[in-house]
C-alpha cells in the first residue's frame, strides 16, 4: 500500500520568502509527526497532530513556523520569512494513533535551501 | 536535556563482520526504544524495538541490547553486508504520555566488501 509522501521534494527558495511543505500520510492513521533534520544531524521534533488537533507545538522553532492538518489527512507546515538557518531535511511521519507506542512510518521528507 | 546530533561518527566494517552500534540515551524515564535506519535520500526505517521490561530482543539479522543501569542501547547487525550501509538512529520514549519520540545523533554505517 502508499506509505507517506511529500511534497515538494526538492524547494530551494530566497531568505524572505514563504514556504508550504505538504505531508501526505498513510490512509487511516491519525497521529502526524514533523521532524527537521539538519545535514549530518539527528531528527529533531517539531509538532505533532491527533486527528486536526496539535496538542504539542513545542518543537517549533520560531513563530515564523506553523502546521495545521484538515480532515485527518494532509497536513502542511509553513514556514514564513525563511532564513538560511532554515535549511534542512523536513521529514513526516504517520501512526496509527498517537498513544502508545504506535510505529512511526516516516516519508522520504522535502529537502529545503534558502538562498 | 533532549538530544540532538553533532556530527556523525562513523563505524566502517568489512562484510560478512559483525557490526555493533551503541547510543547512550538521556531520560530514565524512557519505557520504549527504537532503532531506524537512514539510507540516503530517504526517511528513517523501523528497524527492531524494545520495552525497558526486556534486556534483549532479537529480529532477522538484528539484535538489541538495553542496559537501563547505564542508559546505553546497542544494535549488533550479524554478518553486515553492504546493502547495511546507511545511517542509524535510536530513539527513546518517555513513559506515558503520547508516542513522542526523541532521537540520538545517529552513526553512519560503512560496510567495506
Amino acid at each position: 500500500g502508499a506509505g507517506v509522501s511529500q511534497s515538494p521534494s526538492n524547494k530551494v527558495t530566497e531568505k524572505g520568502k514563504d514556504v508550504e511543505l505538504r505531508c501526505d500520510p498513510i490512509s487511516g492513521h491519525t497521529a502526524l509527526y514533523w521532524y527537521r533534520q539538519r545535514l549530518g544531524q539527528g531528527l529533531e521534533f517539531l509538532i505533532y497532530f491527533q486527528g486536526n488537533s496539535a496538542p504539542d507545538k513545542s518543537g517549533l522553532p520560531s513563530d515564523r513556523f506553523s502546521a495545521e492538518r484538515t480532515g485527518e489527512s494532509v497536513s502542511t507546515l509553513t514556514i514564513q520569512r525563511t532564513q538560511q538557518e532554515d535549511s534542512a531535511v523536513y521529514l513526516c511521519a504517520s501512526s496509527l494513533s498517537a498513544g502508545g507506542t504506535y510505529e512511526q512510518y516516516f516519508g522520504p521528507g522535502t529537502r529545503l535551501t534558502v538562498t | 536535556g533532549e538530544s540532538v546530533g553533532l556530527h556523525l561518527p562513523t563505524l566502517s566494517v568489512q562484510e560478512g563482520d559483525n557490526s555493533i552500534i551503541n547510543c547512550a540515551y538521556s531520560n530514565s524515564a524512557s519505557d520504549y526504544f527504537i532503532w531506524y535506519k537512514q539510507e540516503s535520500g530517504k526517511g528513517p526505517q523501523f528497524i527492531i524495538d524494545i520495552r525497558s521490561n526486556m534486556d534483549k530482543r532479537q529480529g532477522q539479522r538484528v539484535t538489541v541490547l538495553l542496559n537501563k543501569t547505564v542508559k546505553h542501547l546497542s544494535l549488533q547487525i550479524a554478518a553486515t553486508q553492504p546493502g547495511d550501509s546507511a545511517v542509524y538512529f535510536c530513539a527513546e520514549k518517555e513513559s506515558g504520555g503520547y508516542n513522542k519520540l526523541i532521537f540520538g545523533a545517529g552513526t553512519r554505517l560503512a560496510v567495506h566488501p
